[in-house]
């Protein structure tokens, strides 16, 4: 079942500024990812953060969860034209695999 | 890390005919993964696969529509049968590394007509 919702749906914005995308999930979480899909290709592995961790960071990510509002938001800055993909968080993991949410479609515009 | 070779990456059938979708892993892992991907949509868990016994499948997907084969520890393989319209979609494969970080496959593109 999918449990994430994402929002926005679809994020259009200019080269070069900050894009935030939005997760909520409806259980308790050991930890939630976020992924990114290339123009209907695989999934690649983004950033996991973990049910204690409230923050983290990699390179222009940085991904903050909210585990009393069950939500999490992905922060990619200074965007740039190869950012352009779907991202999606996903929850779970293990013999029940992973529970995707709906995805944001992002569009950097050159 | 893992890395996931994934074929055919795209296929147009007939309806009424049978496609297997093939994942090779470059390392033996105990559980694969298949999901599918309708159109402008999320991933949904079709089926969990381990070598050595049947498929664990999710709400909505039965064995005969989606068999799956594990054989061995690297390789395991999604059938779709009897297809429809209704199955064009993207078929990925994914392990799961110390059971939480996912590595896929590119998908296979699938268009029934």
């Amino acid at each position: 079942s999918q449990q994430g919702e994402e929002d926005p749906q679809a994020l259009s914005i200019q080269e070069g500024e900050n894009a935030t995308m939005n997760c909520s999930y409806k259980t308790s979480i050991n930890n939630l990812q976020w992924y990114r899909q290339n123009s209907g290709r695989g999934l690649v592995h983004l950033i996991l953060i973990r049910s204690n961790e409230r923050e983290k960071h990699s390179g222009r990510l940085r991904v903050t969860l909210d585990t009393s509002k069950k939500s999490s938001s992905l922060l990619i800055t200074a965007s740039r034209a190869a950012d352009t993909a779907s991202y999606f968080c996903a929850t779970g993991g293990g013999a029940d695999g992973l529970t995707f949410g709906k995805g944001t479609h992002l569009i950097i515009q050159p | 890390s893992a890395v996931i070779s994934q074929k055919p990456s795209r296929d147009i059938c007939q309806r009424g005919t049978s496609l297997t979708i093939q994942c090779q892993v470059d390392s033996q892992v105990t559980m694969m993964f298949w999901y599918r991907q309708q159109p402008g949509q999320s991933l949904t868990l079709i089926a969990t696969a381990n070598q050595g016994s049947e498929a664990t499948y999710e709400s909505g997907f039965v064995i005969d529509k989606f068999p799956i084969s594990r054989p061995n520890l690297t390789f395991s393989t999604l059938t779709v049968s009897n297809m429809s319209p209704e199955d064009s979609s993207i078929y990925l494969c994914s392990v799961e590394i110390d059971r939480v970080l996912a590595f896929f496959g590119q998908g296979t593109r699938l268009t029934v007509v």
